[in-house]
């Protein structure tokens, strides 16, 4: 169970395009997704928080009308890249919560594969 | 201070050895703590979690709690060259989960 999909999983575009990925927890609700960034042997940097039908919460430093975030649904949020420049080439994840688990108490995290992003 | 440390490594250990990876933070409030493997171009995956002090087992894996001392960390026994690979530690503090930088294990054969 909780798994996390990503589509597409390679993107390769030309300056001055807008990507979309979108992120999907197939088995389960999710009742927040995050979106991750990382760049070569670099950790993980949150860039924002988004919760089903509100605005997303950015981290501090990353532009929100250059990462647009929407969180349709319990089980969808897209990132798109806008006006993506070489720059913003690097590795984007997503991952979702299960929210509080039952018998547990603790939300966990699961990650989508990832979407290798390269702007030429 | 960061808020969830790691050493970057490499952590090298023969194969079949115990491969032990620790992680220290700062939020004393911490509730819930995760460590996740990552392979090199793959996002990362949930190991396992833990939120009690004392020691979790899952197979080959140990996570083990000590909060009074504000660290968690992992044993791995037998280790394989396939478990090669950065860990991240990830605690749940102030309802947002941080990672630490990751700790870099080369299992060699």
């Amino acid at each position: 169970g909780a798994v996390v999909s990503q589509h597409p999983s390679w993107v390769i575009c030309k300056s001055g395009t807008s990507v979309k990925i979108e992120c999907r927890s197939l088995d389960f609700q999710a009742t927040t997704m995050f979106w991750y960034r990382q760049f070569p042997k670099q950790s993980l940097m949150l860039m924002a928080t988004s919760n089903e039908g509100s605005k997303a919460t950015y981290e501090q430093g990353v532009e929100k009308d250059k990462f647009l975030i929407n969180h349709a649904s319990l089980t969808l949020s897209t990132l798109t890249v806008t006006s993506a420049h070489p720059e913003d080439s690097s590795f984007y994840i997503c991952s979702a919560s299960t929210g509080l688990v039952a018998g547990l108490g603790q939300e966990t995290q699961y990650f989508g594969p990832g979407t290798r992003l390269l702007v030429l | 201070q960061k808020e969830v440390e790691q050493n970057s490594g490499p952590l090298s250990v023969p194969e079949g050895a115990i491969a032990s990876l620790n992680c220290t933070y700062s939020d004393r409030g911490s509730q819930s703590f995760f460590w996740y493997r990552q392979y090199s171009g793959k996002s990362p995956e949930l190991i396992m979690f833990i939120y009690s002090n004392g020691d979790k087992e899952d197979g080959r894996f140990t996570a083990q709690l000590n909060k009074a001392s504000q660290y968690v960390s992992l044993l791995i026994r037998d280790s394989q060259p396939s478990d090669s690979a950065t860990y991240l530690c990830a605690v749940v503090g102030r309802n947002m989960l941080t990672f630490g930088g990751g700790t870099r294990l080369m299992v060699k054969p």
